[in-house]
Formats: structure tokens, sequence, C-alpha cells
């Protein structure tokens, strides 16, 4: 099984700046991976697929890069509604497998 | 409108069972799969299995777990037998891309809005 690891486990940025979270996989997985961002009480919702691919209807202050085993989701500017955990997960090697998730609270 | 929406709140007794819905509107329900996850109470997310014109299921659930379609009224179920209290988790049931694909391998971007199954004596 792939084991994704998530840094860091927590991040406490002010509105307007930059976040960057990286994600990284036991294994090369490829380009196959996706982030998900997921608020208290509510379901995931995707982000980012096969790596730097914007889901529908993502901002573009949302972007993703990587392959391989390293990767990296960042926002360009934090608005105060991006605060939520997220996640990465990995589709390539079965089971599919998720990280432990960055929390992103807002100051 | 496009959306996945589930059954309500299960609580269960050890081994038991329990078989949680997923009603999907508003797109061809065929031409996806649907993949249900798992997340314990303040715990990340677990695959669980994949289901459109064949099934696969994580290894952990062999033996206890069904996923069924019935494409008349574009449900899916999710059953899970032998409850014991680490099931209790927020089930989502999640439409999965690419369309018109057979094969457990993809991404979630539709979800359910959770069901909630508690398992305690």
């Amino acid at each position: 099984e792939i084991v994704l690891t998530q840094s860091p486990a927590t991040l406490s940025l002010s509105p307007g700046t930059r976040a960057t979270l990286s994600c990284r996989a036991s294994q090369s997985i490829n380009n196959y991976l996706a982030w998900y961002q997921q608020k208290p009480g509510q379901a995931p919702r995707l982000l980012i697929y096969d790596a730097s691919n914007r889901a529908t209807g993502i901002p573009a202050r949302f972007s993703g890069s990587g392959s391989g085993t390293d990767f990296t989701l960042t926002i360009s500017s934090l608005e105060p509604e991006d605060f939520g955990v997220y996640y990465c997960h990995q589709r390539s090697t079965r089971p599919p497998s998720f990280g432990p998730g960055t929390k992103v609270d807002i100051k | 409108q496009v959306q996945l929406v589930q059954s309500a709140v299960e609580v269960k007794k050890p081994g038991a069972s329990v078989k949680v819905s997923c009603k999907a509107s508003g797109y061809t329900f065929s031409s996806h799969g649907i993949t249900w996850l798992r997340q314990a109470p303040g715990q990340g997310l677990e695959w669980m299995g994949w289901i459109r014109h064949y099934t696969n299921y994580a290894e952990k659930f062999q033996g206890r777990l069904t996923m069924t379609t019935d494409t008349s009224t574009s449900t899916a179920y999710l059953e899970l037998r032998s409850l014991r209290p680490d099931d209790t988790a927020v089930y989502y049931c999640a439409r999965t891309l690419p369309p018109d694909y057979d094969f457990w391998s993809g991404y979630y971007d539709l979800w359910g809005q959770g069901t909630l199954v508690t398992v305690s004596s």
C-alpha cells in the first residue's frame, strides 16, 4: 500500500498570503494525485486532479504541481473561506490512499 | 441539480448489519462508477471500494461488504455486516471520474453528504 505523508500538519496564515502544502508518496505514483478540501461537517471537495489540473469551478488561486513522489498544492493568496483540512489522494496503486491532511487556519 | 443524497443516521449494535443508500440525480447514473469511503471521527479518509459494472473492494472488508446499484432508481447501496465499534464512521458515496471508465481507479468529483453510522452496545 502506498503511504502518503503531508506537511506541515497545521498552517496558520493571514488572508492574502501564500500557502504551500506538501504531499510525499512512499513510491512513485506518476501524476496520479488529487487534492481535496474538507470543512467541518462537510464532505470533501475535489480541487486538483492528475497533480496539476483544476477541477470544475475551482478558483485559479489553487494550483498543483509535482510528479513521481513529491507534490505541492499552492494557494496563491489565501481567502478567509480557504480554511479547512486539505487531503492528498493517490489513485496509482490499489488501494487508493489518502494523506493524513494539513489543517489550514486563517489568522 | 447534480447531487448525491444519502440515507439518514444509523445506530447499530455490534454484530448487526447496516445498509446505506446513495441516490444520484442530475446526471446519467450509469456513466460513472460510485466509490464508497469512510471517515472515522476526527480521522482521515479510507477507501472501501468501487462499483460500476462490477465491484472492487478493499481487502480489509472482503467477506463483510457488499456494494450494489439499482439503475432504475439511480441509487447505490453499501451493506456492511458483522459491525464492530471501530466501524463507527461517516460513510460517503462519491461519483468517480472519469466517466465511461470501468476501473476502480479515479477521482471523486461529487460527494454525498455523508451518513453517520454508530456501532455501540
